[in-house]
């Protein structure tokens, strides 16, 4: 069974913190994404990476920041946390090619207070 | 502007019932791919079908079947008979570009299916 697994299920953070969330994927994947959903909003993407330490900036990436050292490993960094920044996030991994379906975590929901 | 379109923010159904979602999209790519995804309450999103720009076949798998059409730039999916279980957030999403881009998705904004007892 392919999997891509999100550090954590539910996190409460306080405004100003720097938060890191982890995702880690089994399949080799070479493309990985981080998106955010609101209701009403659908999934944006924040960033999505194409290759080990390389990274695309997505339609919402103010406020985050990314890095992936290792081929199986995608880590979402926000600076600062806010408020506004409190959502579900999702990670997904993907083969770099248009026919693939892009695989997904479970969710990270992330209060912050 | 969005490249994905699902006008139907939430649909409501009683069981059994047929129900159809729409997605319209936009691209200027002739080599395209679309997909469908269903997020139960779960939160995991799922993935249901992908399509390619050059096969406008629909496709019917148990009770979903899928209907693209070109002309209309549509990728819709209808659930035939609907359960309790269908209810979910559905996502259809968009595949082209090439470069640095290749292999990401654009989603629509989702529908929300509610299907009572």
């Amino acid at each position: 069974d392919v999997k891509v697994t999100q550090s954590s299920r539910y996190l409460v953070k306080r405004t100003g913190e720097k938060v890191f969330l982890e995702c880690v994927q089994d399949m080799d994947h070479e493309n990985m994404f981080w998106y955010r959903q609101d209701p009403g909003l659908g999934l944006r993407l924040i960033y999505f990476s194409y290759d080990v330490k390389m990274k695309e900036k997505g339609d919402i990436p103010e406020g985050y920041s990314v890095s992936r050292e290792k081929k199986e490993r995608f880590s979402l960094i926000l600076e600062s946390a806010s408020t506004n920044q409190t959502s579900m996030y999702l990670c997904a991994s993907g083969q770099g090619t248009r026919n693939t379906e892009a695989f997904f975590g479970q969710g990270t929901r992330l209060t912050v207070v | 502007a969005q490249k994905v379109t699902q006008a139907q923010t939430e649909i409501s159904v009683v069981e059994k019932e047929d129900v159809t979602l729409d997605c319209v999209y936009e691209t200027r790519d002739t080599t395209y791919y679309l997909f469908w995804y269903k997020q139960p309450p779960s939160g995991e999103l799922v993935f249901l079908i992908r399509r390619n720009s050059f096969d406008e076949q629909n496709e019917i798998s148990g009770r979903y079947s899928w209907n693209f059409q070109k002309s209309t730039s549509s990728f819709n999916f209808t659930i035939t008979a609907s359960q309790v279980v269908d209810s979910a957030v559905y996502f259809c999403a968009l595949s082209e570009g090439g470069g640095s881009t290749l292999g990401r998705l654009y989603f629509g904004r989702g529908t929300q299916l509610t299907v009572w007892p």
